[in-house]
Order: C-alpha cells, then sequence, then structure tokens
C-alpha cells in the first residue's frame, strides 16, 4: 500500500543539525514532488518545504531558509531533510507528505524534533 | 507567509451541518483554486478531505463539501457524525511554491 514512514527525530541542543528521513513506498516516488509539513506542540500546521520530483527544484518556509535543506534520493525512494541552526521553535513533530493537485493526499506518521538544552 | 485564519472552534449536534470558514488574501486563496482541507484526529498525521476548493479524493464521503469566494474558503460538513470530530486545517498554494495553512478549528459533535 501506499505509505510513507519518516525517521532520524530525536532530542538536540539549539544551534545542533538533524537529518530526517522518509521513506516511501507503493507509488512511483520519482514521479511526484514532495513536501515536509511541521507541527508545534499543540499547535497547528506550518508548511517547510517542497522538492520537485526531479530533486533540482527547492523551495522553503521563510522561517527555515538557509537552515534547512530539503533533498531526496530517487533510486532510494528517500525523501530527506537536513536541519541545521536548530531553535527550539524548530521542536515540532515533522511531517513528509505526497503532493496531489497542489495538495498533500499522503502522509507519513511524522517524527518528533525537540531542541532543548 | 502568513497563515490563513480560521474561527478556533465549531459545533454542531449529530444531522445538523456546520460550516467552517479560511479567510485568506488575493496571494493565496483569491488568487488560486488550490485550496485544500485536512482532517486530523488526535494523535494522528492530517488526511486530505478536500482538494482544488471544490474536489473530494477517492473514500472521502460527500458530507464534505468545499467552495470558495473571493479570499475566503469554506468547509461543509452536512450529516454530522461522531467521527467527524476533529481539527480541520485549511491550506492554500500561496504562488512561488509556498503555501500556508490556517490555524485550525477544531470541530466538536454535541
Amino acid at each position: 500500500q501506499v505509505q510513507l514512514v519518516e525517521s532520524g527525530g530525536g532530542v538536540v541542543q539549539p544551534g545542533g543539525s538533524l537529518r530526517l528521513s522518509c521513506a516511501a513506498s507503493g507509488f512511483s516516488f520519482s514521479s511526484y514532488d514532495m513536501h515536509w509539513v511541521r507541527q508545534a506542540p499543540g499547535k497547528g500546521l506550518e508548511w517547510v518545504a517542497i522538492i520537485w520530483y526531479h530533486g533540482t527544484d527547492k523551495y522553503y518556509a521563510d522561517s527555515v531558509k538557509g537552515r534547512f535543506t530539503i533533498s531526496r534520493d530517487n533510486s532510494k525512494n528517500t525523501l530527506y531533510l537536513q536541519m541545521s541552526s536548530l531553535r527550539a521553535e524548530d521542536t515540532a513533530v515533522y511531517y513528509c507528505a505526497k503532493t496531489f493537485m497542489y495538495g498533500m493526499d499522503v502522509w507519513g506518521q511524522g517524527t518528533t524534533v525537540t531542541v532543548s538544552s | 507567509q502568513s497563515a490563513l485564519t480560521q474561527p478556533p472552534s465549531a459545533s454542531g449536534s449529530p444531522g445538523q451541518s456546520v460550516t467552517i470558514s479560511c479567510i485568506g488574501t488575493n496571494s493565496d486563496v483569491g488568487d488560486y483554486n488550490y485550496v485544500s482541507w485536512y482532517q486530523q484526529h488526535p494523535g494522528k498525521a492530517p488526511k486530505l478531505m478536500i482538494y482544488e476548493v471544490t474536489e473530494r479524493p477517492s473514500g472521502v464521503p460527500d458530507r464534505f463539501s468545499g467552495s470558495k469566494s473571493g479570499n475566503t474558503a469554506s468547509l461543509t460538513v452536512s450529516g454530522l457524525q461522531a467521527e467527524d470530530e476533529a481539527v480541520y486545517y485549511c491550506s492554500s498554494y500561496a504562488g512561488s511554491n509556498n503555501w500556508v495553512f490556517g490555524g485550525g478549528t477544531k470541530l466538536t459533535v454535541l
């Protein structure tokens, strides 16, 4: 079945780095643009970044621009989010999501990132 | 990239209809027919309920419908059922490969 599984979350100190992964299965991963979306504890959803299906075009929310890098390996059906210079306000559940008609039709279960000293 | 504006809460009795609004600007909701709605139950991932303002993905009941007028999009849930109790988020394409979400509306089935 169509599935996205995130991993790589954890506790990191302010200023630290972390790399999230999202393993895709059940669909032609290389044909779809992919998003990262996050949700701070008790808060709403926030769009983070998108990477086009071919991997060469990447766009970011202002809140993470210059600190986060989205990438993908279509040979491994995997999406990544490299996060650096992490701040307390980056604490959230991070979801990967598949693009569908300018929406997001498949979501992972999320991975939790906590930025704390 | 300002968030879309949603009411924090909405409610209705079983069988009734409820409408949730989503106010954007002429740079997002008003400029593109790319509004989506998501349902999120506690501890779960969001689920796509509506895309392109009015379209329902396969498997979403026709009790859920979407519309848009100007800078305001709306989600209507008809024939409310207990399992519809959740938080609903709107989202819009905002141009230049950016997306924006609303703050979420907690729907309570009384």
